[in-house]
């Protein structure tokens, strides 16, 4: 069974573009989750999706904003860059929506604002 | 709002030696999660644990929960270099999941 899979792994951005990261999640997974990876804040948490639906969402700037299609494969988008953005943003998969169902991680994408 | 803390944050250690990570979190949560990272790759899954006293050992790894206390525990027995990695715990809230800063361990021949 393949893992959860995001395109692309690595990005390089100046400040004030956007950009665009995919995620597909394990084949059956519903859920699909965000998080934002950086050494100085760790790992939290942007958002979480299911049924096209977001379902939560963490402590981040309205640039940060998702969507998920009908196949459960989800994007997420980051607008007028910062460089504070730069960081490792990870995906993460499960059978459905809520933490009661373990979450998959997939390779992430490194950001790299300039 | 959860918090997850965990300590140390750095580890050194030498083969054949055990240690224990310790997880704090500060309010219920569904379950508790441990997971390992490598430099530069993704995040993966060790152990869920799902209710208080819950024990679950995979090879050299053994975590622990004690709701109660609210405190979980990843022990390393006998640990190997290959067990070097940072090991993160989280746990669950409406917020997704909350996880710890992580300990970064290094495991010395």
């Amino acid at each position: 069974k393949a893992g959860v899979t995001q395109t692309p792994r690595y990005l390089i951005k100046t400040r004030g573009q956007q950009v665009t990261l995919s995620c597909s999640p394990i084949s059956g997974h519903r859920s699909v989750s965000w998080y934002q990876q950086t050494p100085g804040q760790g790992l939290q948490f942007l958002f979480e999706y299911f049924s096209e639906t977001q379902r939560n969402k963490g402590n981040f700037p309205g640039r940060f904003s998702g969507r998920q299609f009908s196949n459960s494969r989800s994007e997420m988008n980051v607008s007028t860059l910062e460089l504070g953005d730069s960081a490792l943003y990870l995906c993460a998969s499960s059978l459905a929506a809520g933490v009661g169902y373990e979450q998959f991680f997939g390779p992430g994408t490194r950001l790299t604002v300039l | 709002e959860l918090k997850v803390e965990q300590n140390p944050l750095f580890l050194s250690m030498q083969e054949g030696k055990n240690y224990t990570i310790y997880c704090n979190y500060s309010t219920t949560s569904d379950r508790l999660y441990w997971y390992r990272q490598d430099p530069g790759k993704s995040l993966e899954s060790l152990f869920v644990l799902l209710s208080n006293g819950a024990v679950k050992q995979e090879g050299r790894l053994m975590a622990s929960l004690d709701t109660k206390a609210r405190l979980s525990t990843l022990h390393i027995t006998a640990a190997v270099h290959d067990l070097s990695a940072t090991y993160f715990c989280g746990g669950g809230g409406a917020d997704g999941l909350t996880f710890g800063k992580g300990t970064h361990l290094i495991i010395q021949p």
